[in-house]
Formats: C-alpha cells, structure tokens, sequence
C-alpha cells in the first residue's frame, strides 16, 4: 500500500477563519512533507518533518502553522491566511530524511481563500 | 536556479513512443534523477528514478546520458491516459527540486 490520504479535499475559508488540513500515511514512512502548488507551476516545498521533528522550513509565513502528532499524521493548521494562499496543498511522506527515498504524494487539498 | 530544463509541452500519436527529454547539467554524481507525472492537478505520481545506469520498469524507461547532463523518459505505448504534466526532478539529499514540467498531449 502506497497511500496517502488528504482530508479535505476541497477547502473555502475566509482571511479571519482558522482550519487545519490533515494528511495521513501507513507506509511506516518516517518523513513527510508539506508543497504548495500554484496553478500551473511545480510543486513548492514548504515543511519537512523526519521522525516527528521539524526538519525543514522553508521560510513559511507564520500563518501556516505545521504540527506532526505521531509517524503517521501530518497536519497543517491555517490561520489569517491571504487571497494568494490560494492553492493546491500537497502531503507527500517516504522512508526516511534525508535520504535517496521516493516520495509519495497523496492527492492534495485544493484551498480557496476568500 | 533551475536545477532541471523541460521543454514546456509535447504531443504524441497514441501506440506510439513518447520521449520526453530533460536536461541537468549541473547535476552532482550523488544526486538522483526522478520523474513524476501529475493529472488533472492530481497528486504526482513516480514514475522512475536512476542515477547512473538506464532503469526500466512497467510504466516507463529512464535513460540517462554517460556525462549524466541530461536524461529521457520513455513511454514506450503512449496512451490517452497517459496525457499529464510530467516533472523531471534532481534529489539532492535533502530535497526533490523540481522542473517546470512538460506537459504532454497524448493525441488519439
């Protein structure tokens, strides 16, 4: 199995809301990734988490907050975002950090500010 | 900088080759070769990876050039499924750094 899920799947917030965007894998994968995918563009790295700490962060707005509650979840808590946070997020995780790994993407959540 | 070049879109006849090309000049002797492939704003999905050597598996064949400075991918029966952007990508320990994709038109 080389799932990983995405929930939601679409997801509408106004610039005052707080929401969270969850991801999940039962690979026993022991890094996950948070990318940000403009329309048209590749994907953007954004967090990198390797056995549930914070590896990487790519100069993220503090607005995009990222927790890790265990190997297997991923989220990423919003809050006070901006019209051009619009955006497809992706949650991707493989064996290990850093590491040669393949990662896996799950399907992502489509994300519209208002 | 850009650490992969792709031509910005292909067409290809459907049962024939497509043969997507991409160029990485700078590319280190420990740094991987990736590709995936992206549908309908869809998470990407991998396709194949190498370093050296040509790799082959069911979906696609990598070929890698001997100096490394460039690599191609092969569908070797495109279908109309397989129209998607496709992202050829260098690993570098740390981090996948991305092209800007091709997107290809598999044409009936």
């Amino acid at each position: 199995d080389t799932e990983v899920t995405q929930t939601p799947k679409h997801l509408v917030m106004g610039m005052t809301n707080k929401k969270s965007l969850k991801c999940e894998q039962h690979m026993g994968h022991r890094a996950m990734y948070w990318y940000k995918q403009k329309a048209k563009k590749p994907p953007e790295l954004m967090f990198v988490y390797s056995y549930e700490k914070l590896s990487i962060n790519e100069s993220v707005p503090s607005r995009f907050s990222p927790e890790c509650p265990n190997s297997s979840l991923l989220n990423l808590h919003l809050h006070a975002l901006q019209p051009e946070d619009s955006a497809l997020y992706l949650c991707a995780s493989s064996q290990g950090f850093p590491s040669t790994d393949t990662q896996y993407f799950g399907p992502g959540t489509r994300l519209t500010v208002l | 900088d850009a650490k992969t070049t792709q031509p910005p879109s292909m067409d290809c006849a459907e049962g024939r080759a497509a043969n997507l090309p991409c160029n990485h000049s700078t590319i280190s002797g420990n740094e991987y070769v990736y590709w995936y492939r992206q549908i309908h704003s869809q998470g990407p999905q991998y396709i194949i990876h190498g370093l050296k050597n040509n790799e082959t598996n069911e979906m696609a064949s990598l070929i890698i050039t001997e100096d490394r400075k460039s690599s191609t991918l092969i569908l070797p029966h495109a279908t109309l499924r397989d129209t998607a952007v496709y992202y050829c990508i260098v690993q570098s320990g740390n981090q996948f750094y991305f092209g800007t994709g091709t997107s290809l038109t598999v044409i009936p």
